[in-house]
This record gives C-alpha cells, sequence and structure tokens, in this order.
C-alpha cells in the first residue's frame, strides 16, 4: 500500500528554527509537495522537490532525498502567524496526489 | 499563483435537504479538478476528479449518486450533496492544476457543511 509518515504534533519557541520530516513509501514518484493548513481553512502551497537536495524559499526550506524516501520542511526564524497543519503530499506513478495526515505545528512565544 | 474560488464558504441545511457547491479557476483554465473532504484533525480525503465534459472519476467508496459532480465548463466544478445527512457534515475542498499533471494545485478556500 502506499504511505506517507509525518509526526502528529510539534512544538517550537518563536524565533527558533524547526524541522518536519516525512517519509513516504508509495508506487513511483513524480515530486513531493508541502503545504500548510490554517485551522478551518484551504491548503496553500508551500513547496514543490522533484530532485535530490535543498530547496530554499525564504524562511521555508525543503529536502528531498528519493533514495531514502524522506523530506523535510525546515522553518527558520518562527514566528507566531506559523502556527498551522503542514501536509506532506507525494505525486505517484499515476500523477495522483497521496497526502500525508499532517503536522500540527505550535509555536509558543 | 492561480486563484481558484470556492462558495458557498459555510452552508448550514437539513437532513433529507440538497447542496451545491461551487469551484472556480478566476485566471486559468481547468480541464481537471479535484474533490476533497476533509475530517477535524484528519487529512485530505479525495472524493473525485473532476473532468471538463466527461463523467467524473470517483474514488472507492464514494457514493456518485450522493455527490453529484459536474463540470460542464472549463472554470467551473460543481458539487451537489444530495439528501444530506449529519454524518456528511465536514469541510469540502477543491482544487486544481493549471498545467495538465504536473506543478502545484491551487486550492479553493473550502466550503463547511454543517448538516442538522
Amino acid at each position: 500500500g502506499q504511505n506517507i509518515d509525518q509526526p502528529t504534533e510539534m512544538t517550537a519557541t518563536e524565533g527558533a528554527i524547526v524541522q518536519i520530516n516525512c517519509t513516504y513509501q508509495t508506487s513511483g514518484f513524480n515530486g513531493l509537495f508541502w503545504y500548510q493548513q490554517h485551522a478551518g481553512e484551504a491548503p496553500t502551497f508551500l513547496s514543490y522537490n522533484v530532485l535530490d537536495g535543498l530547496e530554499e524559499k525564504g524562511r521555508f526550506s525543503s529536502f528531498l532525498s528519493r533514495s531514502k524516501g524522506y523530506s523535510y520542511l525546515l522553518l527558520k526564524e518562527l514566528q507566531m502567524k506559523d502556527s498551522a497543519s503542514y501536509l506532506c503530499a507525494v505525486k505517484d506513478s499515476n500523477y495522483q496526489l497521496i497526502w500525508g495526515a499532517g503536522t500540527k505545528l505550535i509555536i509558543k512565544p | 499563483g492561480a486563484v481558484v474560488s470556492q462558495h458557498p464558504s459555510r452552508v448550514i441545511c437539513k437532513s433529507g435537504t440538497s447542496v451545491k457547491i461551487e469551484c472556480r479557476s478566476l485566471d486559468f483554465q481547468a480541464t481537471t479538478m479535484f474533490w476533497y473532504r476533509q475530517f477535524p484533525k484528519q487529512s485530505l480525503m479525495l472524493m473525485a476528479t473532476s473532468n471538463e465534459g466527461s463523467k467524473a472519476t470517483y474514488e472507492q467508496g464514494v457514493e456518485k449518486d450522493k455527490f453529484l459532480i459536474n463540470h460542464a465548463s472549463l472554470t467551473l466544478s460543481t458539487l451537489t450533496v444530495t439528501s444530506a445527512h449529519p454524518e456528511d457534515s465536514s469541510f469540502y475542498i477543491c482544487s486544481a492544476r493549471d498545467h495538465g499533471d504536473v506543478g502545484e494545485l491551487f486550492f479553493g478556500e473550502g466550503s463547511r457543511l454543517t448538516v442538522l
């Protein structure tokens, strides 16, 4: 079966750095997405990785290792508004998106 | 980025009635749109893939006669929840891509359905 694993919940301090991990087992791979979802709202796109390595975009970076079936989302200089759920999704060989359950990130002052 | 608009954002209805949710791509043409359902504290669950000009493709376990999808134009898909029951109460979200199978998904704002 296809599976995406990410921690259910994480807590971090404002101004700090946090890394959210995602491991996947899917039938084929055509890219990995990270989305941010605030409570009661729809997801918004953060990043897309299809090749191994680190993609940096401002305070957010995303890393991919296809051989390990592993990705992480790195958030720097955390702000209170970063409190949200972070969803990892993998596009399989049929270009279907397989979604993780999401990681709820709680930022404390 | 591309904009997807969803309406209504919130709807409350009585059990047994039908509710229609609209999903529009405002600045691009979407031959394919996706409908998701999300229960509290759970991940997105794909319900169906809406294809312009043809029948929707439903995921296993989703009743096509209960969740009617119509994709009559390249910018509009509708989801109708027929004979709604309290267990249908959920957050329904549509999404679309503007470049075929590649690229990111753009999501509508979501529709919170409460069935009394």
